[in-house]
């Protein structure tokens, strides 16, 4: 069974610093691996979208990686801003099913 | 352009009440089609896909149900609530035929609110 762990569960920083969210997942057998954000209340908005077979995708100031063979991502976000603040998750696919399994998050506040 | 609904945005019930959330996706035909439940200090859990009108898979047991009466309508009902269907719950959509693929993008809806009392 999947199994996906997000390293910090919560990350304070002041604005304009670099930062990195961790993802782990126990199952290397993956299709794709998703990062989405999440703001209070509201519904998941995807980032980015790696699949098995890259390395990383950068979108904006955003570029996250893949390392399929240790079970790992990282989403790393550029000259952090206030605006940034909210919940990220990752998501992955497994090739054994039709489900994203779920970590549980980081929440980043940004503060200016 | 493709966009989903969710809606009541909030609702408040008794236990013991029927529950019914609807969820409605606009510009795509056969979507595939998901609920996901996100409940207080868990992660996002899914609940039931489907990839098309009457075919509906559920991946935990619980006390919900799901129904795809028209290809872009997903419903999720109850007959009776309990104190643990309290959550957020949310719809998502992605583009047929790619469920196989690693490029199968899924794009959620602003979610409903649910809690039981």
């Amino acid at each position: 069974k999947q199994e996906v762990t997000q390293i910090p569960a919560a990350l304070s920083v002041p604005e304009g610093e670099n930062l990195v969210l961790n993802c782990s997942f126990t199952d290397s057998a993956i299709y794709n691996l998703q990062w989405f954000r999440q703001d209070p209340g509201k519904g998941l908005t995807s980032l980015l979208l790696i699949q098995s077979s890259q390395r990383e995708q950068t979108s904006g100031r955003l570029n996250a990686s893949l390392d399929k063979s240790s079970g790992r991502s990282t989403l790393y976000i550029a000259a952090s801003q206030p605006g940034d603040s909210a919940t990220y998750l990752c998501a992955v696919k497994s090739n054994a099913g039709n489900m994203l399994t779920f970590g549980g998050g980081t929440r980043l506040m940004v503060k200016p | 352009s493709q966009t989903i609904h969710q809606w009541p945005a909030t609702l408040v019930q008794p236990v013991g009440s029927p529950l019914s959330l609807e969820c409605t996706v606009e510009g795509t035909s056969n979507p595939n089609l998901y609920w996901y439940r996100q409940a207080a200090g868990r992660g996002l859990q899914l609940l039931f896909y489907s990839v098309g009108i009457g075919q509906i898979s559920s991946e935990v047991p619980q006390n919900l149900s799901a129904s795809r009466p028209q290809d872009r309508q997903f419903i999720l009902s109850s007959k009776k609530l309990l104190l643990s269907d309290s959550g957020f719950y949310l719809c998502a959509w992605s583009f047929s035929g790619r469920m196989g693929s690693g490029t199968d993008t899924q794009y959620f809806g602003p979610g409903t609110r649910l809690t039981v009392l």
